[in-house]
């Protein structure tokens, strides 16, 4: 059980928007900043968005991120098939003493 | 180019010991927060400890903690983790992976390949 808690699977069309929640508490979303990584089968994983909203050079700005509260959200517009991958939201948490990751969630392009 | 790569896995017998490696290149591990982060077979990605730049503070999961030590090697610029008492939980793929900034509570920016650790008997 994962202390971020995220859907474990969305899927889209291409072209379609689609957005992945991530849900924690106030020791880690509530508190600190969210980062998320995309993760393709048989690849490292790839910082996608830090610090809540931003987006590093070389990332499309397809991929936006945004925060209210415990919970932050992974947008993705105009969807492409290479956006098959999972996806994984993280944050500090102040109680553990560690970063926390949401369980992952797989996204599916029909 | 900024390149972390890891090595040292391999198989290991359940109570066992392993110190797995990364190599990093491009920039100083002491002046950025550098982590290690696992991914069981079917499973999602888990941090494990992570050493903050200039401070050298170093955290770890709950998970692992008095079982693992981090090390951070500045002459060499490596990063280890000496794993002791190890258990099939323990079987991963194990990730490097530099911080955006000294703090420990930033993205990751650059990862490893990683490396393969498989506790079996």
């Amino acid at each position: 059980q994962s202390v971020l808690t995220q859907p474990p699977s969305v899927s889209g069309t291409p072209g379609q928007r689609v957005t992945i929640s991530c849900s924690g508490s106030s020791s880690n979303i509530g508190s600190n900043i969210v980062n998320w990584y995309q993760h393709l089968v048989g690849a490292a994983p790839k910082l996608l968005i830090y610090s809540d909203d931003q987006g590093p050079s070389g990332v499309p700005d397809r991929f936006s991120g945004s925060k209210s509260g415990t919970s932050a959200s992974l947008a993705i517009s105009g969807l492409q098939s290479e956006d098959e991958a999972d996806y994984y939201c993280a944050a500090w948490d102040d109680s553990l003493n560690s970063v926390v990751f949401g369980g992952g969630t797989k996204l599916t392009v029909l | 180019e900024v390149q972390m790569v890891e090595s040292g896995g391999r198989l290991i017998h359940p109570g066992g010991s392993l110190r797995v490696s990364c190599a990093a290149s491009g920039f100083s591990i002491e002046n950025y927060a550098v982590n290690w982060v696992r991914q069981a077979p079917g499973k999602g990605l888990d941090w494990v400890s992570g050493i903050s730049g200039t401070t050298g503070k170093t955290n770890y999961a709950v998970s692992v903690k008095g079982r693992f030590t981090i090390l951070r090697d500045n002459s060499k610029n490596t990063l280890h983790l000496q794993m002791n008492s190890l258990s099939e939980e323990d079987t991963a793929v194990y990730y490097c992976a530099k911080g955006l900034y000294a703090g420990e509570r930033d993205g990751f920016d650059v990862w490893g390949q990683g490396t393969l650790v498989t506790v079996s008997s």
